[in-house]
């Protein structure tokens, strides 16, 4: 069990620019979650994942966040054309159910600076 | 949709000595609690989980919570407390999105130790 793992753990882009993370959950898990941490809060829930199907999205901030899991594996989540408040840290976190009880287990977060 | 309120945004306390680091929550319904730490530049780790059963749980690195359905709390303690210790603490609900669940954190209260 390697864990959850995100990269890259930090970016720096100009405003304007598009981005993209990965996360590549444990391996059998099916579930995998993407959420947003501000500095001073909690993290936020953005959208989640069964296996390569996007079951939900509304919470994503805008249209210039999209979240995709081609092959029920790995999932990259991109931002287009950032904006100075999309500067957060962007969790990924994945279970092996969907239930309330089911443990979500985290990546160590990419952090993005946007100038 | 439920919510989860950290009274305390910061902890100050001294090494070895007790703390108590406070969660209230808001449902109507079964409630699933958690606890997450996390430290400087990493993710989420997960400390303990109330699910059902015993309202008294014990979770690692010697925390310890404990469920009051009436007062509607999840009060995190440890009786003898470390440097290590020093982190973020968020207490958080598990509740259905859609098909799946995701969590809902508080704002998170920060535990510093001193010598």
């Amino acid at each position: 069990d390697t864990g959850v793992s995100q990269n890259p753990r930090h970016k720096i882009t100009k405003r304007g620019q598009n981005v993209t993370f990965r996360c590549d959950p444990i391996s059998e898990h099916n579930r995998l979650y993407w959420y947003r941490q501000t500095l001073g809060q909690g993290p936020e829930f953005l959208t989640y994942f069964q296996n390569e199907a996007q079951l939900e999205k509304s919470r994503l901030l805008s249209d210039r966040f999209s979240a995709e899991r081609p092959k029920g594996s790995f999932s990259t989540l991109e931002i287009q054309r950032t904006e100075q408040g999309d500067s957060a840290m962007y969790l990924c976190a994945s279970s092996v159910g969907s239930g309330r009880r089911n443990e979500q287990y985290f990546g160590p977060g990419t952090r993005l600076t946007v100038t | 949709a439920q919510s989860v309120t950290q009274l305390d945004s910061q902890v100050p306390v001294f090494e070895e000595a007790p703390v108590e680091l406070r969660c209230n929550y808001s449902s109507s319904v079964s409630v699933y609690l958690f606890w997450y730490v996390q430290y400087p530049n990493q993710g989420l780790q997960l400390l303990l989980k109330y699910l059902s059963g015993s309202t008294l749980v014990k979770g690692i690195n010697g925390f310890e919570a404990e469920f009051n359905k009436s007062q509607t709390s999840f009060h995190l303690r440890k009786p003898s407390v470390h440097i290590s210790d020093t982190a973020e603490y968020f207490c958080a609900v598990s509740e259905r999105t859609g098909t799946a669940s995701k969590l809902t954190f508080g704002t998170g209260t920060r535990l510093q130790v001193t010598l």
